[in-house]
């Protein structure tokens, strides 16, 4: 049961482009969320975090969007840098839940 | 200075063995957590631990007891391993339990159970 659902396993974007990273929940409950980046042999790393009651939050070059009629979120990396290339996670946390409920996780590949 | 550190990075054993995995954060935070990734990649809540309180996922087998001798650190005890614990670990801590609460991962430990 995928509470959480990032349905692009990969994605290969130039560098300088726009990398769109998308993400779906179910759970209704779920009034917080947050990106965590994750390189080879280390742990998930916080990126950015969205509350429910806003539907955009913008931190540099990251910008969380989320469409709480739709369930969906999206991670908007502009422009994109060889060093973006990671797995990023999409997680949610609510719905009397005390940890975090991640997304299976997207690879992000940056080309030069 | 690593914020949270796990031990052992990796760990190969039998099945049938008993092992742990250590965690210590030097935050100062007041929660942490133990999450396990899965073979298909899935990051999962197993246990959440705030204050001498534990919250336990009814999905975890009683045979993983988590153990906090104090703030910083909370370790995770396995009786008679199975196959199908082999997962990374991570460890993680927040300030508080709260759900706005950035939680920090630490590098995770690779089990291996033959």
């Amino acid at each position: 049961d995928q509470q959480v659902k990032q349905n692009s396993p990969s994605l290969s974007v130039q560098e300088g482009r726009i990398s769109i990273l998308n993400c779906d929940y179910t759970n209704s409950m779920f009034d917080y969320f947050l990106w965590y980046k994750k390189y080879p042999a280390e742990g998930p790393t916080f990126l950015i975090s969205i509350s429910s009651i806003k539907d955009k939050n913008e931190d540099g070059r990251f910008t969380v969007f989320l469409n709480k009629s739709a369930k969906h979120l999206s991670l908007h990396i502009v422009p994109s840098q060889p060093g973006d290339s990671a797995v990023y996670f999409c997680a949610a946390r609510g719905g009397g839940a005390d940890g975090l409920t991640f997304g299976k996780g997207t690879h992000l590949i940056i080309q030069p | 200075d690593t914020a949270v550190s796990q031990t052992p990075k990796y760990l190969v054993t039998q099945m049938g063995n008993d092992k742990s995995i250590k965690c210590e954060q030097n935050l100062g935070h007041d929660t942490m957590y133990w999450y396990k990734q899965d073979s298909k990649k899935f990051l999962k809540i197993m246990f959440s631990y705030n204050n001498k309180e534990l919250i336990i996922n009814e999905t975890v087998p009683n045979r993983f007891s988590p153990k906090s001798p104090d703030k910083a650190h909370l370790n995770l005890h396995i009786n008679s391993l199975e196959l199908g614990d082999s997962a990374v670990y991570f460890c993680a801590s927040s300030q508080s339990p709260g759900p706005r609460e950035t939680q920090y991962f630490g590098p995770g430990t690779r089990l291996l159970v033959l």
